[in-house]
């Protein structure tokens, strides 16, 4: 099993504050990195797909960093806000198989 | 389009039972996949579908089956419920087993409670 690990498992912060969050992967056999945002009672939704070492995406305030020869990947958020409040979930694939992490739940305090 | 659609949202079955979670992709994806999620274990993937007619074990295949005699339709039998299975199962999709740019669409999730 080519366990995804998160951290922190959870985060409190207030508005306004930037934050960041730790995806870490097995780096052998490595294809592609995904980060997904999941609201409570909604489905998850793909923020990034990365797939070279090196990459570097951003949507709005939100971006994302991969080193695939760590075997890392780090999350941003700048200037929190309240919507920003979700757990934010991370994928590893190795061809057909993927394995996600249980992600790290931010909490933005107004 | 309405993107990847699951039912049912609630199940509740005795232990034994059988029943079937449909899902429904009107994406043409080629690839669909069925995962569950338990507290504290993350997403694990049950079975998945490269295209129309393949199908494959992902990392919790027990107790469960799944078929892809179409691009658009996805289902997961429950052969015989048992309460270990009560979790909360995603369907999914995407373009392709890459992805590319997209990631995965997910469906809307179904909680199967079984007693």
């Amino acid at each position: 099993i080519l366990n995804v690990e998160q951290s922190p498992q959870s985060l409190h912060v207030q508005e306004g504050d930037s934050t960041n969050f730790t995806c870490s992967f097995p780096s052998s056999n490595f294809y592609a990195l995904h980060w997904y945002r999941w609201e409570t009672a909604k489905s998850p939704e793909a923020l990034f797909v990365m797939t070279l070492n090196g990459d570097e995406k951003k949507k709005g305030r939100i971006s994302a960093t991969l080193n695939t020869k760590e075997g890392y990947s780090y999350l941003y958020i700048k200037g929190s806000q309240p919507e920003d409040s979700a757990t934010y979930l991370c994928a590893r694939n190795s061809g057909n198989q993927f394995y996600f992490g249980t992600g790290t739940s931010l909490t933005v305090i107004p | 389009n309405a993107g990847v659609t699951q039912t049912p949202k609630f199940q509740v079955l005795k232990t034994g039972q059988s029943m079937t979670l449909q899902c429904a992709q009107d994406m043409n994806h080629e690839y669909m996949s069925w995962y569950r999620q338990d507290p504290g274990m993350g997403l694990r993937l049950i079975h998945y579908s490269v295209g129309a007619g393949i199908t494959d074990q992902g990392e919790v295949p027990n107790g469960y089956n799944v078929s892809r005699s179409t691009t658009e339709d996805f289902p997961l039998r429950l052969l015989s419920a048992a309460p270990s299975q009560t979790s909360v199962y995603f369907c999914a999709s995407s373009y392709s087993t890459g992805m590319g740019e997209i990631g995965y669409t997910f469906g809307s999730g179904t909680r199967l409670t079984v007693v």
